[in-house]
């Protein structure tokens, strides 16, 4: 069965950073893209980034760029979002999930998410 | 520029059917979608992947009620003998070169 749990969210001040992690099983890690997906309170689903099976190729949200890093770790099955100068604005559920392959980047498996409120 | 458009809402009686729309942006109608479910205070869940020739693949466990469907730059949702639990946002999604791109959201209320 295909798990994804994130977990590090939690309340920090405005330019404050926190490591979201994302704890993969079920399904050979290694061999998918995998996705970061927020939703602000109320409103819907935001692309955040994503990055390629080997780390290789990542992409960004113009509103994350160079405040936010996507990293993987393969032998460990898990992906993680560093997450730098935050701001108000990025108060969120944030999701990890994986993409479906096979030339199809759709998200096939989502976790149940992690809150990160950003605040004073 | 790559965009979805959703309806914000819809509305349907119980056991009845409904179809929701997802429109591709202008010089994006041949792009495949996903559709998603999200049910209140819950994440996402993954419902099908369909094509531009309206062929679709659901996710596993997803009932039979669920169907998709094309026409141009339209990609359709269907579902069928509405239960109270189809009440939820449903999102459309795709791609392109490294971005992924969500609709709006359709949020679906069973009357």
């Amino acid at each position: 069965e295909v798990q994804l749990v994130e977990s590090g969210g939690g309340l920090v001040q405005p330019g404050g950073s926190l490591r979201l992690s994302c704890a993969a099983s079920g399904f050979t890690f290694s061999s998918y893209w995998m996705t970061w997906v927020r939703q602000a309170p109320g409103k819907g689903l935001e692309w955040v980034a994503n990055i390629k099976q080997d780390g290789s190729e990542k992409f960004y949200v113009d509103s994350v760029k160079a405040r936010f890093t996507i990293s993987r770790d393969n032998a460990k099955n898990s992906l993680y979002l560093q997450m730098n100068s935050l701001r108000a604005e990025d108060t969120a559920v944030y999701y990890c999930a994986r993409e479906f392959g096979g030339g199809w980047y759709v998200f096939d498996y989502w976790g149940q998410g992690t809150l990160v409120t950003v605040s004073s | 520029q790559l965009v979805l458009t959703q309806s914000p809402s819809a509305s349907a009686s119980l056991g009845a059917s409904v179809k929701l729309t997802c429109t591709l942006s202008s010089g994006h109608s041949s792009y495949a979608i996903a559709w998603h479910q999200q049910q209140p205070e819950k994440g996402p869940r993954y419902l099908m992947k369909l094509n531009s020739d309206g062929s679709h693949n659901k996710g596993d466990g997803i009932p039979d009620r669920f169907s998709g469907s094309s026409s141009g730059a339209e990609r359709y949702l269907t579902i069928s003998s509405l239960q109270s639990e189809d009440e939820a946002d449903y999102y459309c999604q795709t791609w392109g070169t490294g971005i992924r791109v969500f609709g709006g959201g359709t949020k679906l209320t069973v009357l």
